[in-house]
């Protein structure tokens, strides 16, 4: 029953670094999310890929990427890390946007930028 | 971007005691309303997806209703337990499929 995987669950960087973060889900969904939850604010999404081959922008895009590598896996990617984007990063999955289904999320991704 | 206002923003409650609390949203635009509970140090999990005004749906001691016309969506906790406490979570799927959520309610039930 692995659902929605993310990988890291932790990670330390210094201003400036790189890093990819990992999302893979294995319940066939069309749907990826990722979205980033900052204390005091609700779930902000910073992009979305609605099937394989599809990705949109958010509410809070500025400084991400993102790939829909396949089905399966929606990776984010940090070019150039900086303090604001200390947060907890989640992936979510859902069968389909339209179809009024849930979305799954993963166990989160706890990012601090030094 | 939807605007939803979840209230309260946190509350206590007595173990047996029922509760309620209220997501709202000043427009009827938006495909379908979810509802989401999300303990501490865990992933969001999905309780309820309404669509339609006047949705009434039930999960054992929690249930959600929908009124769109007067842009609101009520959570009831029935005998609220320990394990009930967490923060739940409202969020709106408007027109560009993208779910906009609100700040959440933290549930805390005492002992």
């Amino acid at each position: 029953n692995a659902g929605v995987t993310q990988t890291p669950k932790f990670q330390v960087l210094k201003t400036g670094q790189s890093m990819t973060l990992q999302c893979a889900q294995d319940m066939n969904h069309n749907s990826m999310y990722w979205y980033r939850q900052d204390p005091g604010m609700g779930l902000r999404l910073i992009y979305y890929s609605a099937s394989e081959g599809t990705t949109d922008k958010g509410e809070v895009p500025n400084g991400y990427n993102v790939s829909r590598l396949n089905k399966r896996e929606f990776s984010l990617r940090l070019e150039s890390a900086a303090p604001s984007q200390t947060s907890v990063y989640f992936c979510a999955s859902t069968r389909g946007a339209d179809e009024g289904q849930p979305q799954h999320f993963g166990d989160g991704t706890r990012l601090s930028i030094l | 971007i939807l605007n939803v206002e979840q209230s309260p923003q946190s509350l206590h409650v007595q173990e047996g005691d029922s509760t309620n609390f209220t997501c709202s949203f000043p427009s009827s635009n938006f495909y379908a309303l979810h509802w989401y509970r999300w303990e501490t140090a865990k992933s969001p999990e999905a309780l309820f997806v309404m669509t339609l005004n006047g949705d009434e749906k039930k999960k054992g001691r929690i249930s959600a209703t929908l009124n769109t016309k007067e842009g609101y969506s009520y959570l009831y906790i029935k005998g609220s337990q320990p394990e009930d406490s967490a923060t739940y979570l409202c969020a709106l799927l408007g027109s560009a499929r993208q779910l906009t959520f609100g700040s959440g309610t933290q549930l805390t039930v005492l002992p």
